[in-house]
């Protein structure tokens, strides 16, 4: 079936703009969780839903990010007043269950640049 | 806290020699998750193996195999007859029980030479 998908693949922007970024988690997937990769570290967590609601947001930087999975699918990643340091890879994961530890599939990415 | 170091930040080897990556894990569960993720040039991590912190077996799957030592809190991964299909950036990841977190380490960058 399909993977995860995220768009766009890259988005340029900005510095005080904002942005939106999509992910669309694998079919039938309760959990799904966004990640920021900086360039030469490992993903780090920002938040993570299970159905429609953020059961752990305690990895969001500060109150520019918010995210948000109204019907308990696709979700949108949402960053105010952007700023340089923001540019990374934002990276969306889905499992079938939150808890459990049931093995996370990964979205290709958004690759996000602040100018 | 949780914390997982990958201390190889990039490996070069020729294509049919074996390598080794290492992972040291931190944790103060004692129900906690490990993980082997690979990250080729397209950025998408794919998922290799996860193994819980109750089976200590060693793992075997064609040209990869995991050594998951309690005792020195490792998860090693070993690549057989290297390819140039295995270069790529391979994350280790530690999640507690809950698996809500993973908390990954920085990577280690595989480039296999023909």
């Amino acid at each position: 079936g399909a993977g995860v998908s995220q768009t766009p693949s890259n988005k340029v922007t900005e510095k005080g703009k904002y942005v939106e970024l999509r992910c669309d988690p694998i079919s039938g997937h309760t959990a799904l969780y966004w990640y920021r990769q900086s360039l030469g570290q490992g993903p780090e967590f920002l938040i993570y839903f299970q159905g429609t609601g953020a059961a752990d947001d305690s990895g969001l930087p500060n109150d520019r990010f918010f995210a948000v999975r109204p019907e308990g699918s696709v979700s949108t990643l949402k960053i105010q007043r952007t700023e340089r340091g923001d540019s990374a890879v934002y990276l969306c994961a889905s499992s079938f269950l939150a808890g459990d530890t049931d093995t996370q599939y990964f979205g290709p990415g958004t690759r996000l640049t602040v100018l | 806290a949780q914390k997982v170091t990958q201390a190889q930040t990039e490996i070069s080897v020729v294509e049919k020699e074996d390598v080794t990556l290492d992972c040291v894990y931190e944790t103060r569960d004692t129900t906690y998750y490990l993980f082997w993720y690979k990250q080729p040039p397209s950025g998408e991590l794919v998922f290799l193996i996860r193994r819980n912190s109750f089976d200590e077996q060693n793992e075997i799957s064609g040209r990869y195999s995991w050594n998951f030592q309690k005792s020195t809190s490792s998860f090693n991964f070993t690549i057989t007859a290297s390819q140039v299909v295995d270069s790529a950036v391979y994350f280790c990841a530690l999640s507690d029980r809950t698996g809500n977190q993973f908390y990954f380490g920085t990577g280690t960058s595989l480039t296999v030479i023909p």
